[in-house]
């Protein structure tokens, strides 16, 4: 199974501010990578995929980069509704499993 | 507009059994593969288990492996999980997802959830 390590567990940022997440893979996963944001009470919303490529109705602050193991999440300009957990997933293989990061909780500074 | 529509979770004892159903609409159903993942309370994200198009191919997260079993009925547009065996490790919400395509990957839709919780 391929591991997912996301850090930090809790970022602080003021609104307006950026913001940077990291996600790690124990092993290579090319460029198969998603983030999602959760917000409480609801499911996870698909932001980025294939690592780089944002989702349909996502806006431009969000973006994503990286491959094989090393991933980021940018937020550009956080705004009030940004403030909410964000995991990443990769699915290299099926067949292997398709696992998540422990995610990255962003609050209010 | 794509909807996945989950039900069938409640109070189980452990060792006991539940099905899990998830209606789907807006979109070609068997042509894409479907996945069910789930989130202990206060937790991460898990992926669980996921079928193909066709229901011919299934995966399994090793932790349910042989104790929880996916399919689909492509004539109702329905996913489906028979869990058996149940834990209390199992409590969680458990989603229904649609994939990008007929195998394995991200997520692009998800429901809105069901909760199981397995307890005496």
């Amino acid at each position: 199974e391929i591991v997912m390590t996301q850090s930090p567990a809790t970022l602080s940022v003021s609104p307006g501010e950026r913001a940077t997440l990291s996600c790690r893979a124990s092993q290579s996963v090319s460029s198969n990578l998603a983030w999602y944001q959760q917000k409480p009470g609801q499911a996870p919303r698909l932001l980025i995929y294939d690592a780089s490529t944002r989702a349909t109705a996502i806006p431009a602050r969000f973006s994503g980069s990286g491959s094989g193991t090393e991933f980021t999440l940018t937020i550009s300009s956080l705004q009030s509704e940004d403030f909410a957990l964000y995991y990443c997933q990769q699915y290299n293989n099926w067949l292997r499993g398709l696992t998540f990061g422990g995610g990255t909780k962003v609050e209010i500074k | 507009e794509v909807q996945l529509v989950e039900s069938g979770g409640g109070l189980v004892q452990p060792g006991g059994s539940l099905r899990l159903s998830c209606a789907a609409s807006g979109f070609t159903f068997d042509n894409y593969a479907m996945s069910w993942v789930r989130q202990a309370p206060g937790k991460g994200l898990e992926w669980v288990s996921g079928v193909t198009g066709s229901g011919s191919s299934t995966y399994y997260a090793d932790s349910v492996k042989g104790r929880f079993t996916i399919s689909r009925d492509n004539s109702k547009d329905t996913l489906y999980l028979l869990m058996n065996s149940l834990r209390a490790e199992d409590t969680a919400v458990y989603y229904c997802a649609k994939d990008r395509a007929n195998y394995g990957d991200y997520f692009q839709y998800w429901g809105q959830g069901t909760l199981v919780t397995v307890s005496s």
